[in-house]
């Protein structure tokens, strides 16, 4: 069955930029494209974006254009999530989800706070 | 965007009631209509997807029914178990959206 093992907790500071990896198991890891959704404490979800893990393309919400990329490794079936010029209010568990048909299997969820 | 509108955000719940959510979208979405649970502390998990169709391993007491832009979710006969926060989220256009959420309590 579908598994995804994410990174660890990162405490990072205001302006700075932190990279969560996801990596896939039980699956054809180029099968399902993988999103990133995020929820802020006490919060509900938000769509990030996702990528084609075949192609590499992606597809990001306007809300972080400009600040967030989404890569993969294949080789490690492993997908990242880099968002950059952090702020506080990115302090949020952020999960990756692959859509097999439309739903989501869920990683674990990585905790990323921001504090100065 | 596709704007998902959840109802109520809260309900306060006597086990073995019946319990329905709503979830409304701007636009058609046809079925493209999925519910999650998620407990503190845990990540979501699919109890409907496509608006009605069952999940394996999910009891028989969660249901979902609609299409186009009214969906319902109802669970019956709510047990202790069941106190979480609902979720619905559509998969037919980009960006993927959920609803607000819908806090269940046990009384």
């Amino acid at each position: 069955q579908v598994q995804l093992v994410q990174s660890g907790a990162e405490v990072k500071k205001p302006g700075a930029s932190v990279k969560v990896s996801c990596k896939a198991s039980g699956y054809t890891f180029t099968a399902y494209y993988m999103h990133w959704v995020r929820q802020a404490p006490g919060q509900g979800l938000e769509w990030m974006g996702r990528i084609n893990p075949n192609s590499g393309g992606t597809n990001y919400a306007q809300k972080f254009q400009g600040r967030i990329t989404m890569t993969r490794d294949t080789s490690i079936s492993t997908a990242y999530m880099e968002l950059s010029r952090l702020r506080s209010d990115d302090t949020a568990v952020y999960y990756c989800a692959a859509a097999n048909s439309g739903t989501y299997e869920w990683g674990q969820g990585t905790l990323v706070t921001v504090s100065s | 965007e596709i704007v998902l509108t959840q109802s109520p955000d809260f309900q306060s719940v006597t086990p073995k009631e019946k319990v329905t959510i709503t979830c409304r979208a701007s636009q058609s979405i046809g079925s493209s209509l999925h519910w999650y649970q998620q407990k503190p502390d845990q990540s979501p998990k699919l109890l409907i997807k496509y608006a009605s169709q069952s999940i394996s391993g999910v009891p028989s007491r969660f249901s979902g029914s609609g299409s186009g832009t009214d969906f319902t979710l109802t669970i019956n006969s709510l047990e202790a178990e069941d106190a979480a926060a609902y979720y619905c989220h559509q998969s037919s256009s980009l960006p993927g959206t959920f609803g607000q959420g819908t806090k269940v309590e046990i009384k």
